[in-house]
């Protein structure tokens, strides 16, 4: 089945600084997903983007479905942007999701 | 207005019971989703369900059930629970099933002794 990496693992920055994290897959994918997952415990669907860009406040994402990946940027993080970042795809046939193990970051204040 | 809702919140049990989560959306969507979370906050698809299909992870034990009595409850029911059960079990909710944002529910966290 497809198989999703994450990258980094483990993420911690300054209040205010910028992220990149990334995600690869290792097939051709209907769909990609990005999700955050806060402190908490709640998770919440960021972007759906199976290919190109969107932008969403200070959050935006990229995926390159040809090359097998997608990126998520977080610019000028807020304490609030601690979580853990989850990113999924749809196999081709439509049957399959999956999730990658995700990152989590954490921001300092 | 909770758009998501799961219940109970908490569910502790002894193995071998059978047990239910209840989930409700408000939202009108078409689709509903069962995602199992273990502890190590690895999340995993167990069922999607719309009124034309059911799709089941091929992972999933036939222990686990599905049951949505109309569009805006799909309840998930658990047979013979084991140790290995316990986890965080959460509810989504999309208008067309994987093409659109997904909404979640709260979490029902599960323990079996």
């Amino acid at each position: 089945g497809i198989q999703v990496e994450q990258s980094p693992p483990d993420l911690i920055l300054q209040e205010g600084a910028n992220s990149t994290l990334r995600c690869n897959f290792s097939d051709s994918v209907n769909n990609l997903q990005w999700f955050h997952q806060n402190p908490w415990g709640q998770l919440i669907n960021l972007f759906y983007i199976p290919s190109g860009t969107k932008q969403n406040g200070r959050l935006s994402a990229t995926t390159v479905a040809t090359e097998r990946y997608s990126l998520l940027y977080i610019s000028s993080s807020q304490t609030t942007d601690s979580g853990v970042y989850f990113c999924a795809v749809l196999d081709n046939y439509g049957q399959n999701f999956v999730f990658g193990p995700g990152t989590r970051l954490s921001v300092l204040p | 207005d909770t758009a998501v809702s799961q219940t109970p919140k908490y569910l502790v049990t002894q193995m071998g019971n059978d047990k239910s989560i209840k989930c409700e959306q408000n939202l009108g969507h078409d689709t509903m989703y069962w995602y199992k979370q273990d502890s190590k906050k690895f999340l995993k698809i167990m069922f999607s369900y719309n009124n034309k299909e059911l799709i089941i992870n091929e992972t999933v034990p036939n222990r686990f059930s599905p049951k949505s009595p109309d569009k805006a409850h799909l309840n998930l029911h658990i047979n013979s629970l084991e140790l290995g059960d316990s986890a965080v079990y959460f509810c989504a909710s999309s208008q067309k099933m994987w093409y659109n944002e997904q909404f979640f529910g709260p979490g029902t966290r599960l323990t079996v002794l």
